[in-house]
């Protein structure tokens, strides 16, 4: 079963504009969650993480959101810029036993200049 | 300093093969896994392995597939008997420890090809 979904896999936006990318979750006991961005023939790189004790993190021009009670996630890029294309992950990771992250499918971002 | 390092970073190998790929986590961290990315789809866990407790396996998805890492260091990811369904990217991550706070930092990956 898919316990993170990211049901679009694919996204334009117009440089300058916000970026929303969305993340799904089914397992209520997740308590961590990171997004990551990935270019071809890369690793996934970090981004920007939060915890479920908190419902918005910000770090420049990248804010994540969490909604425990919708079990939903957000990444929102402003303002986005063309290097911004990529590959775009969400992850969480349950709070006892393993500490193993699941990830979502991706959502391919493109940033038109 | 150094990230994860992986190797090889591109693997051909005839089916029925066995393969090993290898991954150098950042010196320090005490977590270490291994996803495999197949063309088009998400990460898939593999394995996880946190200080000397034992690994999970619970994404190993045969017994084709086994992994070791020695204390803190080197894992190898070995598959046996190679497969074309094997055919993926395998990423290695690490991780300062399994806490809140501590992110995955990943490697290039292994890109492997099962002709």
């Amino acid at each position: 079963d898919q316990q993170v979904k990211q049901n679009s896999p694919s996204l334009s936006v117009q440089e300058g504009r916000i970026s929303i990318l969305n993340c799904d979750y089914t397992n209520s006991m997740f308590d961590y969650f990171l997004w990551y961005k990935k270019y071809p023939a890369e690793g996934p790189t970090f981004l920007i993480s939060i915890s479920s004790i908190k419902d918005k993190n910000e770090d420049g021009r990248f804010t994540v959101f969490l909604n425990k009670s919708a079990k939903h996630l957000s990444l929102h890029i402003v303002p986005s810029q063309p290097g911004d294309s990529a590959v775009y992950f969400c992850a969480a990771r349950g709070s006892s036993g393993t500490y193993k992250y699941i990830f979502g499918t991706g959502t391919r971002l493109k940033v038109l200049a | 300093g150094a990230g994860v390092s992986q190797s090889p970073s591109n693997k051909v190998t005839e089916k029925g093969k066995d393969v090993e790929l290898r991954c150098d986590p950042i010196s320090g961290h005490t977590a270490l896994y291994w996803y495999r990315q197949r063309l088009g789809q998400g990460l898939e866990f593999l394995i996880y392995f946190q200080g000397n407790s034992a690994p999970d396996k619970s994404g190993l998805p045969s017994d084709r597939f086994s992994a070791e890492r020695t204390g803190e260091s080197v894992s190898t990811l070995t598959i046996q008997r190679t497969q074309q369904e094997d055919s993926a990217v395998y990423l290695c991550a690490s991780s300062a420890g399994g806490g809140v706070g501590s992110p995955l930092h990943f490697g290039n990956g292994t890109r492997l090809t099962v002709t």
